[in-house]
């Protein structure tokens, strides 16, 4: 009974490849985000979905495609993956009616770019 | 100004009492939120406080301040297993969209 979980909990990759992450809510939730975190901690919004229509699309190397198959998954897709995007990413939902204060996390992708 | 601030570290001893503090601007405010990572995990919501004062559940408080740009987090009988990050966080001018504090690693010692 995960509320929000993704795929692959850690994936180690050569720089140049393309690679995804999935990420899926069975909280019924209209609106998904994709959070980058550095080894400093801090988290950075990248993209919000709300109901499967991009909303926040901040300064991200359109290296990096979020694609929204229907409003309980959020994929990441990175192409030509550059030792820079090496950190944590983390998928997030929140519930309708403007619940962005309360949000819930996946355990995190923890992406290594040799 | 949608900026957030937060001490990086904070040092506390079991069972005592801590209070991280978190300041803000003030263009577009509605309401400061407070998660907890615990190092390896994922960030976990704790509290929200939409209103002036003080939101209590179980042994930690949130308490927000409009008037003052300001709000903090209360820990009580601080337990080892509170030793994690804790962030504030509030809507930002967009909809959808938490702005969020750098967060506080908070050290717990016997």
């Amino acid at each position: 009974d995960t509320a929000v979980s993704q795929t692959p909990k850690y994936l180690v990759t050569q720089m140049g490849n393309d690679k995804s992450i999935k990420c899926e809510q069975n909280l019924g939730h209209d609106t998904m985000y994709w959070y980058k975190q550095d080894s400093k901690k801090f988290l950075k919004i990248m993209f919000s979905y709300n109901n499967k229509e991009l909303i926040i699309n901040e300064t991200v190397p359109n290296r990096f495609s979020p694609k929204s198959p229907d409003k309980a998954h959020l994929n990441l897709h990175i192409n030509s993956l550059e030792l820079g995007d090496s950190a944590v990413y983390f998928c997030a939902s929140s519930p309708p009616g403007g619940g962005e204060e309360t949000q819930y996390f996946g355990p995190g992708t923890r992406l290594l770019v040799l | 100004g949608q900026s957030l601030e937060q001490p990086s570290e904070v040092t506390a001893v079991e069972g005592a009492i801590v209070q991280i503090n978190c300041t803000y601007q003030t263009s577009g405010f509605y309401g400061l939120s407070w998660y907890q990572q615990h190092d390896g995990g994922a960030p976990t919501f704790l509290s929200y406080n939409a209103l002036d004062g003080l939101e209590e559940t179980g042994r930690f408080s949130s308490f927000l301040s409009r008037s003052d740009s300001y709000g903090y987090l209360l820990l009580q009988e601080l337990q080892m297993k509170d030793s994690a990050s804790y962030f504030c966080a509030r809507r930002g001018d967009s909809n959808y969209q938490l702005i969020w504090g750098a967060g506080t690693k908070l050290i717990i010692k016997p």
